[in-house]
């Protein structure tokens, strides 16, 4: 089945800086990539998703890059923000089989 | 985005009870909805995935007679927790989704204490 790895487990930037987190997976019938943010003590929520189709997709300060022959893809979030501090989930899926996560990226925004 | 609603989002209960955990998607019709098991700062853990009027697949693990899961309506799914003991306690969080790999709309989840 599917596997997905997710690093770093913890990242501290300062404010104004860019963050990036990095899943893999292992399936390479994935298509389907969304990334989620979960505040303490809050709900997960889709911040970003891409599909294989598109190897880029960008949301103001967020994009998220997907390379599809090294099974790779990125969350970039730039010009950081206070609020921006949260733990960050990765997940994949082919389409037949649930969503499989990664461990989590617990960003800290320091003011 | 669409929501998910959960009840109760917190219950304590004595070991040997049985919980009842319900899920109920408010602005949707869910075919498909999940249940996740999140231990203090780690991962969402699937225990099982459900489908309208069809029985829950469990993830490799879980105890099915334990973790019973009944998704009677497409609005509607629910998790008992059966004879709950102490290394039960965690908290869980159910999403729907019209689709196995479509967007997932969380729920605020439950945290179960059982002493």
């Amino acid at each position: 089945g599917e596997n997905v790895e997710q690093h770093p487990s913890t990242l501290s930037v300062q404010e104004g800086d860019s963050a990036v987190i990095k899943c893999t997976y292992s399936d390479s019938a994935s298509n389907y990539f969304p990334w989620y943010k979960q505040e303490l003590g809050k709900r997960p929520q889709l911040i970003i998703d891409i599909r294989s189709n598109v190897g880029e997709k960008k949301d103001q300060r967020i994009a998220v890059t997907l390379n599809k022959t090294a099974k790779h893809f990125s969350l970039h979030i730039t010009e950081t923000q206070p609020e921006d501090s949260a733990v960050y989930f990765c997940a994949a899926s082919s389409g037949n089989t649930p969503l499989v996560f990664g461990k989590g990226t617990r960003l800290s925004v320091i003011a | 985005g669409a929501v998910v609603s959960q009840h109760p989002s917190w219950v304590i209960c004595k070991s040997g009870t049985s919980v009842k955990i319900e899920c109920r998607s408010l602005d949707f019709q869910a075919t498909t909805m999940f249940w996740y098991r999140q231990f203090p700062k780690q991962s969402l853990m699937l225990m099982a995935t459900s489908n309208e009027g069809s029985k829950a697949t469990y993830e490799q693990g879980v105890e099915k007679d334990k973790f019973l899961i009944n998704h009677a309506s497409l609005t509607l799914s629910t998790l008992t927790v059966t004879s709950a003991h102490p290394e039960d306690s965690s908290f869980y969080i159910c999403s729907a989704s019209w689709a196995l790999a479509a967007e997932q709309f969380f729920g605020p989840g439950t945290r179960l204490t059982v002493l």
